[in-house]
């Protein structure tokens, strides 16, 4: 079955630094992967999407980066905020369905 | 527009008994999909639907039913609650595969937290 791992400590950083999470995976083959950020309280929102033929993505001070081979995918946010503070999943679809991680919960300290 | 909208927000349910959970979207989208989400952890598909008249399983159906008949509608049955079921449940809808940069989208609603006591 799939699994989709990403870290469950939270990551702590500095406002202004690159937070960096991590999203891996195993028995699996997705065309695309997906990154949401949710709010305690809150539905999931759409960040980004990168499909298995793009090595990387941006938007704004978003990027995303796909190795298939690796089975990995990267999610980075440049000169972090502390509004950039949230969970955020990752999800991968296998047709019409989606598998998510458990999200990692980013705190960015000012 | 406004959006994936679900009903009620919360709700306590005692063992045995029965409820839906509602869903509606505006955006006339075709894909929608049922997920529920324990604490600290991901969302768990529960089922699917791509169109009016046509559902499909998800990870964790056993204990829920699905029905879609029309566009907009999406509603989730539990018929028998567990404490098994105590959760949070977020409706969402899929973005159709046209081009653009949100092609594929998944848009949530706010959630419904489900207490089975």
């Amino acid at each position: 079955s799939q699994k989709i791992e990403q870290n469950s400590e939270a990551l702590n950083i500095q406002e202004g630094k690159t937070a960096t999470l991590t999203c891996n995976y195993t028995n699996y083959s997705p065309a695309y992967l997906q990154w949401y950020r949710q709010d305690p309280g809150r539905g999931p929102v759409f960040l980004l999407l990168i499909r298995e033929n793009e090595k990387e993505k941006r938007k704004e001070r978003l990027k995303v980066t796909f190795d298939t081979t690796l089975k990995q995918s990267l999610f980075h946010i440049t000169a972090s905020q502390p509004a950039d503070s949230a969970t955020y999943l990752c999800a991968l679809n296998n047709f019409n369905k989606f598998y998510f991680g458990s999200g990692t919960k980013l705190n960015v300290k000012p | 527009n406004a959006g994936v909208t679900q009903t009620p927000k919360f709700r306590i349910l005692k063992i045995g008994q029965s409820m839906t959970l509602q869903c509606t979207q505006d955006m006339n989208h075709n894909y929608m999909y049922w997920y529920r989400q324990d604490p600290g952890m991901g969302l768990k598909l529960i089922y699917y639907s791509v169109g009016a008249g046509i559902t499909d399983k998800g990870e964790v159906p056993n204990g829920y039913n699905v029905s879609r008949s029309t566009t907009e509608d999406f509603p989730l049955r539990l018929e028998l609650a567990a404490p098994s079921q105590t959760s949070v449940y977020f409706c969402a809808s899929r973005h159709p595969r046209t081009s653009g940069p949100f092609q594929e989208t998944q848009y949530f609603g706010p959630g419904t937290r489900l207490l089975v006591l």
